[in-house]
């Protein structure tokens, strides 16, 4: 199957910092990516959807100029936390699909983030 | 909106068999999938339903009824590696986003 690299695995930030999750797909063009976030034992929450060359549709609640997200190529997004906070500490994940009709989107690892 | 519902929790023995159910309220429809979540990993793809009926892969089989909402996800011969959450997922209206159910989190025991 199709492989999506997230990256970092974990990361530890002190409060106020800003931190930025790359997601990158390997062996396809992904034309458009998703974010999650994990909260323990909770499911996945839609962040936002982003769209290869254009602005990311961000679900209700989720703040776009707290969560920056770029999808600048075919093969790599990114999620931007700025200003972090430790209510901000959670498992991000993202997720890529090649076209909009496919049925499967692949994951990336996930990513740890923990605010200091 | 979309409502998703499942057990928190279920606890099974090795080498048996148990039946996760899904059952859903939506505003739209366009398929139906389960993933598996190991701790501290990315969920990993196991079926996807469109249609109502059984999709059988291997020890995985999932069931959907359109008609009432529901799925469920049957796992044979239990291995202690299956114990994972298990999470429902289903795609909204424009194939784009999918929303997921908090999770079915399966023990496996000896």
């Amino acid at each position: 199957g199709a492989v999506v690299s997230q990256h970092p695995s974990w990361v530890i930030c002190k409060s106020g910092t800003s931190v930025k999750i790359e997601c990158r797909s390997l062996d396809f063009q992904a034309t458009t990516m998703f974010w999650y976030r994990q909260f323990p034992k909770q499911s996945l929450m839609l962040m936002a959807t982003s769209n290869e060359g254009s602005k990311a549709t961000y679900e209700q609640g989720v703040e776009k100029d707290k969560f920056l997200i770029n999808h600048a190529s075919l093969t790599l997004s990114t999620l931007t936390v700025t200003s972090a906070h430790p209510e901000d500490s959670s498992f991000y994940i993202c997720s890529a699909r090649d076209s909009p009709s496919n049925t499967e989107a692949f994951f990336g690892q996930g990513t740890r983030l923990t605010v200091v | 909106g979309q409502n998703i519902d499942q057990p928190t929790e279920m606890t099974a023995t090795e080498g048996a068999i148990v039946q996760i159910n899904c059952t859903y309220q939506t505003s739209g429809f366009n398929g139906l999938f389960w993933y598996q979540q190991h701790a501290g990993e990315a969920p990993t793809f196991l079926s996807y339903n469109v249609l109502d009926g059984l999709e059988e892969k291997g020890r995985f089989s999932s069931f959907l009824s359109r008609s009432k909402g529901y799925s469920y996800l049957l796992l044979k011969e239990l291995q202690m590696k299956d114990s994972a959450s298990y999470l429902c997922a289903v795609r909204n209206p424009g194939y784009s986003t999918l929303t997921f159910g908090k999770g079915t989190m399966l023990l496996v025991s000896p």
